[in-house]
This record gives C-alpha cells, sequence and structure tokens, in this order.
C-alpha cells in the first residue's frame, strides 16, 4: 500500500514564526498535493506539485509556500504564521490522474 | 465554473436505510469523479470513483450514479452500517497532467443503530 507520511499530527506554533509541514510518500508518485481542511468548507488546494522542483498554485496559496527538491518529499512552508492559517493540513500524492493518497494530516494551532 | 457542491451538508439515516449525497458542477470538462471517506483523526480515503462514460459503477454497497447532461453525480450507500458513519467528500478533476482534484464541502453521515 502506498504510505503518505506527514512528519507531526499535532503542531503548535507562535504568531509570526515559520511553519515547515513536511510530507513523505514511499511510492514514487510524481503528482504531490498540500490541502487544508476547515469546517463547514471542505478541502481546499494551497499548492501542489506534478515533478520535481515543480509547483503549481491552488485555490488558496496566499501565505504559503512549497518545496519539492526529491520527489518523495513535498514540504509546505507558512513563511510567518498567522491565527488564521490554523486548521488540519493535509498532504497526499498521487500517479498519473488516479486516485489520491492522503495522510493522516498535521493539526496546526497557530497563537 | 471550478466548483464541486455537495448537499447535504449532514445527514442522519437509520441502520440499513439507504444513505444518499448528492454533487453538482459546472465545468464540462471534468472526467473524474472521485468520492473520498473520511473517518475522525485520519485522512481522507478514496472509496469510489466513476468516469463520464458510464451512468453508474456499484462497489458493494456504494454506488455512484451519474448525469452527465444534468452535471450532477450521487453516492448511494445500501443498507447503511453504523461503520458507515463518517465524512464523505466528492470531487471532481480534468484527467491531464498539471490539474488536481476540486472537492466539494463534505456530508457528515451519522448511522444510528
Amino acid at each position: 500500500d502506498v504510505k503518505v507520511t506527514q512528519s507531526s499530527r499535532y503542531l503548535v506554533k507562535r504568531t509570526g514564526e515559520k511553519v515547515f509541514l513536511e510530507c513523505v510518500q514511499d511510492m514514487d508518485h510524481e503528482n504531490m498535493f498540500w490541502y487544508r481542511q476547515d469546517p463547514g468548507l471542505g478541502l481546499r488546494l494551497i499548492y501542489f506539485s506534478y515533478d520535481v522542483k515543480m509547483k503549481e498554485k491552488g485555490d488558496i496559496p496566499e501565505g504559503y509556500s512549497v518545496s519539492r527538491e526529491k520527489k518523495e518529499r513535498f514540504s509546505l512552508i507558512l513563511e510567518s504564521a498567522s491565527t488564521n492559517q490554523t486548521s488540519m493540513y493535509l498532504c497526499a500524492s498521487s500517479f498519473a490522474n488516479n486516485g489520491y493518497t492522503f495522510g493522516s494530516g498535521t493539526r496546526l494551532t497557530v497563537v | 465554473q471550478q466548483q464541486v457542491k455537495q448537499s447535504p451538508q449532514s445527514l442522519i439515516v437509520q441502520k440499513g436505510g439507504i444513505s444518499i449525497i448528492n454533487c453538482a458542477y459546472e465545468n464540462t470538462a471534468f472526467d473524474y469523479f472521485p468520492w473520498y471517506q473520511q473517518f475522525p483523526g485520519k485522512g481522507p480515503a478514496l472509496l469510489i470513483a466513476i468516469r463520464p462514460d458510464v451512468s453508474e459503477k456499484k462497489e458493494g454497497r456504494f454506488t455512484i450514479s451519474f448525469n452527465k447532461s444534468a452535471k450532477q453525480f450521487s453516492l448511494h450507500i445500501m443498507d447503511s452500517q453504523p461503520g458507515d458513519s463518517a465524512t464523505y467528500f466528492c470531487a471532481a478533476m480534468i484527467g491531464q497532467a498539471g490539474t488536481a482534484l476540486i472537492f466539494g464541502k463534505g456530508t457528515t453521515l451519522s448511522v444510528s443503530s
């Protein structure tokens, strides 16, 4: 089974901090994605990548950046964390245009 | 045009009943329509998916019905069980490189015993 591992389940950071969320997949998928999940808003796409060093903005990229230096790893960066970035962050990967495999999520609280 | 509208927001069904969740889309270029199931504390997991060349797909108790002309698709859960209690998301995408799934806002299903 494909496994998508997110480095932290829970994270508490202070306003203004630079935050790194890490995601690693073990099945050589070319596509990787970052979504945030908020009650009543569903899953909203932040950024995605379809190849190493490639990135595409999703629907809500403001305040975020990403890095994909290796095929298996896709990092989400909050340049200066703000309280409105408190959320559940979900990483996913996929092969071609098939179903996504999601990680278990990182619940980030910015205080 | 990129939205996927999902309803209802929440649903309570008796054990053994049929659960029905509906989604609608605008972009006629969408050609892949999956449903995801999410349990508390877990990431969403692919449940079943359909492409627009068929009108129905069934896997066990789960069925997707697809109406291309109405731009709607729905998930039917037959003989609903308490273990089906979860949040369900519909999604859609254009099946080409450089695109990503657009998700509905989710439906929280509770199956009462």
